[in-house]
C-alpha cells in the first residue's frame, strides 16, 4: 500500500509563473488536508477536501491560491502569479475518515520563486 | 485562537539517555493528538497517535502521555541514539479535521 504521494518533490519557479501542486492520497483515503512550512517557521494548515467538495479552506490565503480534489485524479494545489514569499515546502496528508483519525503525510513539494 | 507550545526548542543529549519532549495546548476540545518526526529537508512521520480517550501510546522506545485538563502531551524517548536525532513536532486535531503544529523540539543525540 503506497504512501501518499507528491509530485514534483522540487519545483522552482520565476515570479509571476503559474505552480501546480499534486498529491495523491493513500489508496482508500478520500480526505486530503495541504499545509504549508514556510522557512523557520512551523507547519500552518491551508485547506480540507473530499472529493470533489473543499470542506474548509480558512487557512488559505484569499487570493492566488486555489485547490481542489477532483472525482478522478490527484488533489491540485494551484498558486498563480507566485511570488517570492511563496517559496515554502508544501505538504499534502490524507486520512480514511474525519475527527480523530491518523492523518498521513508525503513527502512534501519545496517551491522556490526566483 | 488554538496555540501549541514545544518546549524546549533545542535539545542536545548524550547517547543513551532517557528524554522528554513537551507539547502544550490551549483547546481542551481535542479530539486527538499526534506526535510526528521530521528530517532536515523531508516530510514527517507519524510516530503516535493519542486519541482524546486516552491517556498514553507506546511504540518501541517512545511512550506518548495526554493530559487533557492540563493541556500538555509529552514524548518520553528512551535510551537515545543518534538516529533519533531529528525535529519532533506534536499537533492537536480540534474541531474540522485540521491540525494545529507546534513549532517542534529539535533534538540532538550525541554518539
Amino acid at each position: 500500500n503506497a504512501g501518499v504521494m507528491q509530485n514534483p518533490r522540487h519545483l522552482v519557479r520565476r515570479r509571476g509563473q503559474e505552480a501546480r501542486l499534486r498529491c495523491s492520497p493513500m489508496k482508500g483515503h478520500s480526505h486530503v488536508y495541504w499545509y504549508r512550512q514556510l522557512p523557520e517557521e512551523g507547519l500552518k494548515f491551508m485547506v480540507y477536501l473530499q472529493k470533489e467538495n473543499i470542506i474548509d479552506e480558512s487557512g488559505m490565503p484569499k487570493e492566488r491560491f486555489s485547490a481542489e480534489f477532483p472525482k478522478e485524479g490527484p488533489s491540485i494545489l494551484r498558486i498563480q502569479q507566485v511570488v517570492r514569499g511563496d517559496s515554502a515546502a508544501y505538504f499534502c496528508a490524507s486520512s480514511h475518515g474525519t475527527r480523530g483519525v491518523e492523518q498521513y503525510f508525503g513527502p512534501g513539494t519545496r517551491l522556490t520563486v526566483t | 485562537k488554538q496555540e501549541v507550545t514545544q518546549i524546549p526548542a533545542a535539545l542536545s543529549v548524550p547517547e543513551g539517555e532517557n528524554l522528554v519532549l513537551n507539547c502544550s495546548f490551549t483547546d481542551s476540545a481535542i479530539y486527538n493528538l499526534q506526535w510526528f518526526r521530521q528530517d532536515p529537508g523531508k516530510g514527517l512521520t507519524s510516530l503516535l497517535l493519542i486519541q482524546s480517550s486516552q491517556r498514553e501510546q507506546t511504540s518501541g522506545r517512545l511512550n506518548a502521555s495526554l493530559d487533557k485538563s492540563s493541556g500538555r502531551s509529552t514524548l518520553y524517548i528512551a535510551a537515545s541514539q543518534p538516529g533519533d536525532s531529528a525535529t519532533y513536532l506534536c499537533a492537536e486535531e480540534t474541531s474540522g479535521s485540521r491540525l494545529t503544529f507546534g513549532e517542534g523540539t529539535q533534538l540532538t543525540v550525541n554518539p
